[in-house]
């Protein structure tokens, strides 16, 4: 059974920066690309960015772009997105997702809640 | 970037009715239109892949349609276990972007 299980989130003060980590278990995980996408409280979702295979390919939403950097190391079976100079808006529960058959966002962990806040 | 519109925003419904929820792109993304389930508190689960290809394990009362910019889904005859939050998602131009959600209570 696939499992994704994300850490890292907690409480920083705006222009501070955090790690999430996301590991994978049950999956061939070097075989997919992954995807970070965040929920803000109550909020719709919204892609954050994602990374190919063997992380030679990344992409990033225009919001995160020059602030986020997701990575993976395939050998723990774990991705990764550094977060820095973090604002308000960037408070939001982040999932880490498998992308499957093109890009559907297959399995989903639980998520990790970021709070962004003096 | 691609911008899906959901219809409605919300919905409340009897058991055994009929669900229809719609999803317009602002541009075309051929089949590449995908849907997920969220229930409260967990998080979402993809219900509908590429349009209208089931998904091993989604119960068959769900259903897709739809092509360029146009799409539904379908819940055929609600379950109160259907109460959630359903989100189109498209994967043909990046940003992937999803819809505003629509929120499905049960009356």
């Amino acid at each position: 059974e696939v499992s994704l299980v994300e850490s890292g989130g907690g409480l920083v003060q705006p222009g501070g920066s955090l790690r999430l980590s996301c590991a994978a278990s049950g999956v061939t995980f070097s075989s997919y690309w992954m995807s970070w996408v965040r929920q803000a409280p109550g909020k719709g979702l919204e892609w954050v960015a994602n990374i190919k295979e063997d992380g030679s390919e990344k992409n990033y939403a225009d919001s995160v772009k020059g602030r986020f950097t997701i990575s993976r190391d395939n050998a723990k079976k774990s991705l990764y997105l550094q977060m820095s100079s973090l604002r308000a808006d960037d408070t939001a529960v982040y999932y880490c997702a498998r992308e499957s058959w093109g890009s559907v966002l297959e399995y989903w962990g639980q998520g990790t809640l970021v709070s962004v806040s003096s | 970037e691609i911008v899906l519109t959901q219809s409605p925003d919300f919905q409340s419904v009897t058991p055994k009715e009929k669900v229809i929820i719609t999803c317009r792109a602002s541009q075309s993304v051929g089949y590449k239109l995908h849907w997920y389930q969220q229930k409260s508190g967990q998080s979402p689960k993809v219900l509908i892949k590429y349009a209208s290809q089931f998904i091993s394990g989604v119960p068959s009362r769900f259903g897709g349609s739809g092509s360029g910019t146009d799409f539904t889904l379908t819940i055929d005859s609600l379950e109160v276990e259907d109460a959630a939050t359903y989100f189109c998602h498209q994967s043909s131009n990046l940003p992937w972007t999803f819809g505003q959600g629509t929120k499905v209570e049960i009356k």
